[in-house]
C-alpha cells in the first residue's frame, strides 16, 4: 500500500462547484503539504500544516482551504471551483528535522 | 523570494551516455539541495540530496555537485538507462523556512 494516498485520482467538475481532495498517510509524519503542478511551472505550495492544529498559507492559497482532521489526514477544498484551478494536485509529507518530502500519486482536477 | 532556474528544460541522450541538469538559485541562505524524479503518472520522488557543507555526493549512477559561490548545483546521471526517462526537479531550501521553491523541471528522454 502507498504511504501517501490521495483520493480521488481524477476528478472532473463544473465551475462554481465545491470539491474536496483528500490525503492520508501511514508514514507517521507530522508535517503535511498541498502542492499544485502546472505544465512549465514546477510545483507551487498551496497550504501546509505542521500538526493537527496548525494551518499555514503557502504561495498560492487564494481560492483554497484546508483541514487537518488528524495527524494522518489533510484535505484540500475548493469552495467554488474555477477553470484556472485545473491542475495536478499533490499531497506531501515530511517529519520535523528531516527536509525530505514524500509525495502521493496526485489528483488530476479538471474544472469545466 | 528564491528565484530558481533549471536547465535544460528537455534533454535527449542515447542509452549509456551521461546526462547533466543544472539548477541555479538566488538565495545565498539556501542550505539544502535535493533532486526529485517524477515518472509519468506518479508523484515526485527524492533521488539524491546534498547539504551546503558538502561539495559532492554520489549514489551509484547519480551524483549531485554543489557550487555555493556560484549558487548552482547539478544532477549527474552516468550510464543512462531507459528507466531514467522522467522529469527531474531541483528544489533548493533554506533551513528554518518551510517554503521550497521547485525548478520548472527537466524532461529527460533516454533513447534505447
Amino acid at each position: 500500500d502507498a504511504d501517501v494516498t490521495q483520493t480521488p485520482r481524477n476528478r472532473i467538475t463544473k465551475t462554481g462547484k465545491r470539491i474536496m481532495l483528500e490525503c492520508s498517510q501511514t508514514k507517521g509524519h507530522d508535517r503535511m503539504y498541498w502542492y499544485r503542478q502546472d505544465p512549465g511551472l514546477g510545483l507551487r505550495l498551496i497550504y501546509y500544516s505542521f500538526d493537527v492544529k496548525d494551518i499555514n498559507k503557502g504561495e498560492i492559497s487564494d481560492g483554497y482551504s484546508v483541514s487537518r482532521q488528524a495527524q494522518a489526514k489533510f484535505s484540500l477544498s475548493l469552495e467554488s471551483a474555477i477553470p484556472n484551478q485545473t491542475a495536478l494536485y499533490f499531497c506531501a509529507t515530511s517529519s520535523t528535522g528531516n527536509e525530505k518530502l514524500f509525495f502521493g500519486s496526485g489528483t488530476q482536477l479538471s474544472v469545466l | 523570494g528564491e528565484n530558481v532556474e533549471q536547465h535544460p528544460s528537455t534533454l535527449s541522450v542515447q542509452e549509456g551516455d551521461s546526462a547533466v541538469i543544472k539548477c541555479t538559485y538566488s538565495d545565498s541562505a539556501s542550505n539544502y539541495f535535493p533532486w526529485y524524479k517524477q515518472e509519468l503518472g506518479k508523484g515526485p520522488q527524492l533521488i539524491i540530496d546534498i547539504r551546503s557543507n558538502v561539495g559532492e555526493k554520489k549514489d551509484q549512477r547519480i551524483a549531485v555537485t554543489l557550487n555555493k559561490t556560484a549558487k548552482h548545483f547539478s544532477l549527474h546521471i552516468t550510464e543512462t538507462q531507459p528507466e531514467d526517462s522522467a522529469v527531474y526537479f531541483c528544489a533548493p531550501k533554506k533551513g528554518g523556512y518551510q517554503k521550497v521553491t521547485f525548478g520548472t523541471g527537466t524532461k529527460l528522454q533516454v533513447i534505447p
